[in-house]
């Protein structure tokens, strides 16, 4: 059975900090990792990867995928309390139908 | 990405009653939806996948004569909860196959009294 792995379950931090969220997972035909985050209704894309090594970047947040390790991070720097949320990770493990195996996400918390 | 709305964002229903729940993709045609549903602190499992024109697949323990799910056309998928019960309310989303990722509706609520 597939698994995504994320830690921690939930951060506090203060507006300004720097912060790592980790997946890992188990897969047994892994094509793709992303990154999505979620408010308070559905998960808006933010990052696919699918090559180890390469970081993505969109302002302050990046991420970057280690296939030989079976893990990724997704780092927010300068954080706002804007990047409030639920970061969830979803690996796409092939077939036809391009099905997402979510782990169960990482709750952010910036306070001012 | 693809513009997906779900409706209802929210219902209440009684305990035993059927409810239904749309999704559509606005500017996109869908051959395939999936069905996810969320519980508080829990991340989104997967309920079916939906492929426009045939039966859903659903996955491992989830109920297919209590989770009817119909993809008719190419931009709407319709999930039926009947003889709904208390255990059954959690937010339900819908997500839309793209090219390499999916886009998510809003999700609906749904609360069984």
């Amino acid at each position: 059975e597939d698994k995504v792995v994320q830690s921690p379950l939930s951060l506090v931090v203060h507006e300004g900090d720097t912060v790592t969220l980790n997946c890992s997972y188990e897969v047994t035909n892994f094509r793709s990792l992303l990154w999505y985050k979620q408010e308070k209704k559905a998960p808006t894309f933010l990052f696919m990867l699918t090559s180890s090594g390469i970081e993505k970047k969109s302002g302050r947040l990046s991420s970057i995928l280690d296939k030989k390790e079976l893990f990724s991070i997704l780092n927010i720097t300068a954080t706002q309390t804007g990047d409030s949320a639920i970061y969830l990770c979803a690996v796409n493990s092939g077939g036809s139908n391009y099905k997402l195996t979510f782990g169960k996400g990482t709750l952010l918390t910036v306070n001012p | 990405g693809a513009v997906v709305s779900q409706h209802p964002s929210r219902v209440i229903c009684k305990s035993g009653t059927s409810v239904k729940i749309e999704c559509r993709s606005l500017d996109f045609q869908a051959t395939t939806m999936f069905w996810y549903r969320q519980f508080p602190k829990q991340s989104l499992m997967l309920m079916a996948t939906s492929n426009e024109g045939s039966k859903a697949t659903y996955e491992q323990g989830v109920e297919k004569d209590k989770f009817l799910i119909n993809h008719a056309s190419l931009t709407l998928s319709t999930l039926t909860v009947t003889s709904a019960h208390p255990e059954d309310s959690s937010f339900y989303i819908c997500s839309v196959r793209g090219a390499y990722e999916q886009y998510f509706g809003p999700g609906t609520r749904l609360t069984v009294t």
